[in-house]
């Protein structure tokens, strides 16, 4: 069964970067189907979709976020990370990473269970 | 970009109830819409993808139905599992989700 697991801090101040990572078990990155996304949840925006990278390195962001946003992978860990700088609280959020696959129409169908980042100084 | 407009935005069922929720999309993305519930402290679970088809696992009590703009999830006879918050997303152009509706214990 695929597991995703976010990590990284619980507190950045403002106008710092925030770094995620996620760590996948159960599946494949060099699988030519399966994408993998950040999503974030917050009570004011709901769900926020951050940005996704493939196997392959390619990038996809949010375009509202695109200017702050960076997600790279480590493939040799079945990692992969999100950077998002200059954060205001406006950041503050449950930050989750997610599968997506070309098997199911590109829809997120395996989540980490969240990490809750606040921004605070 | 493509917004997502949910109704209602809460309701309030018994065991046993039929449950309808709609979700509306801005501009046409043909069945380009899954459906996912989400209880407190979890992570959103994927029910439906491609408008009706049911994700492997999910009791088929839960369904879905639409294309174009306007889309349906329907719980034929809640359980008491099912209370929760349910969301749409869309994939037909970037991924946008609803502002979820809750099911609530009437």
């Amino acid at each position: 069964q695929m597991q995703l697991q976010e990590s990284g801090p619980g507190l950045v101040k403002p106008s710092e970067t925030l770094s995620l990572t996620c760590t996948v078990s159960g599946d494949s990155f060099n699988s030519r189907s399966s994408y993998w996304g950040w999503i974030r949840q917050s009570p004011g925006k709901g769900l926020e979709w951050i940005g996704t990278i493939y196997y392959s390195g390619n990038t996809y962001y949010n375009p509202s976020l695109k200017s702050r946003v960076s997600i790279s992978m480590d493939r040799s860990k079945n990692k992969f990370s999100l950077n998002l700088n200059s954060v205001t609280a406006a950041d503050t959020a449950m930050y989750h990473c997610a599968r997506h696959t070309v098997n199911t129409g590109m829809v997120f169908d395996f989540w980490g269970q969240g990490t809750l980042v606040t921004v605070s100084s | 970009a493509i917004q997502l407009t949910q109704s209602p935005s809460s309701l309030s069922a018994s065991v046993g109830d039929r449950v309808t929720i709609a979700c509306r999309a801005s501009r046409a993305i043909r069945s380009d819409l899954a459906w996912y519930q989400q209880s407190p402290g979890k992570a959103p679970k994927l029910l439906i993808y491609a408008a009706s088809t049911l994700q492997a696992g999910v009791p088929s009590r839960f369904s879905g139905s639409g294309s174009g703009t306007d889309f349906t999830l329907t719980i034929s006879s809640l359980q008491p599992e099912d209370f929760a918050t349910y969301y749409c997303l869309q994939v037909f152009n970037s991924w946008t989700f609803g502002q979820g509706t809750k099911v609530e214990v009437k």
